[in-house]
């Protein structure tokens, strides 16, 4: 399969508990994305990665979010102390540079519940 | 900040009715996506536009840009069932990011 790896696909927490999410993109891909959609909206940026460089990142990231791309590969999506409000389906997305850098290609995405 | 405003929110139609969504933005656009959403899954790249006035053709969508690059539309010809699901426009900000609209959900009643 050489489209976008999420994992895990579904993901349910207590309160209070950390959880992580990785991605995989295209291996081609240098750019990568998060993205977090509730229901009945459209995705909401999250943070952008340009290889490993994590360039720019929403003010909806609190501290309890942080994002890695170590060596510009894989990346994770941790949140700690998870609260009621996190429970979404975080998507990740990848995209080449240049003239296709603003098509997305979108994993299946995890989807969190928080109880 | 920049926001991307979709109508109508959701659409009702019997198949072989047309559709057509609207995109409209706060500020102007270097390019626009379309992307679709069937329901449980997750957003597809349909189309990209660049030109202002741009119009493209992928079999029963046509999809439009603007002449000022602030607004967008898609129409589908004869609806049919398999294009049930959320349509998203999407464009770029000044920086590296894509913002979404809310989408409009498409009913297709066979």
């Amino acid at each position: 399969d050489t489209g976008v790896s999420q994992d895990p696909r579904h993901k349910i927490t207590k309160r209070g508990q950390n959880v992580t999410f990785r991605c995989d993109p295209i291996s081609e891909h240098n750019r990568l994305y998060w993205y977090r959609q509730t229901l009945g909206q459209g995705p909401e940026f999250l943070t952008y990665f340009q290889n490993e460089a994590q360039l720019e990142k929403s003010r909806l990231l609190s501290d309890r979010f942080s994002a890695e791309r170590p060596k510009g590969s894989f990346s994770t999506l941790e949140i700690q102390r998870t609260e009621q409000g996190d429970s979404a389906m975080y998507l990740c997305a990848s995209s080449v540079g240049g003239s296709g850098a603003n098509v997305l290609t979108f994993g299946a995405g995890s989807r969190l519940t928080v109880l | 900040g920049q926001q991307v405003m979709q109508i109508p929110q959701y659409q009702h139609v019997q198949e072989g009715e047309d559709f057509t969504t609207y995109c409209n933005s706060s500020t102007t656009l270097s390019n626009i996506q379309w992307y679709k959403q069937r329901p449980g899954g997750h957003p597809v790249f349909l189309i990209q536009l660049v030109k202002s006035g741009e119009v493209k053709k992928q079999k029963r969508l046509t999809f439009q840009f603007g002449e000022a690059k602030k607004n967008s539309s898609l129409h589908i010809t004869a609806t049919q069932t398999t294009d049930v699901g959320t349509y998203f426009c999407a464009g770029p900000t000044g920086g590296f990011k894509t913002i979404f609209g809310a989408g409009t959900r498409l009913f297709v009643k066979a």
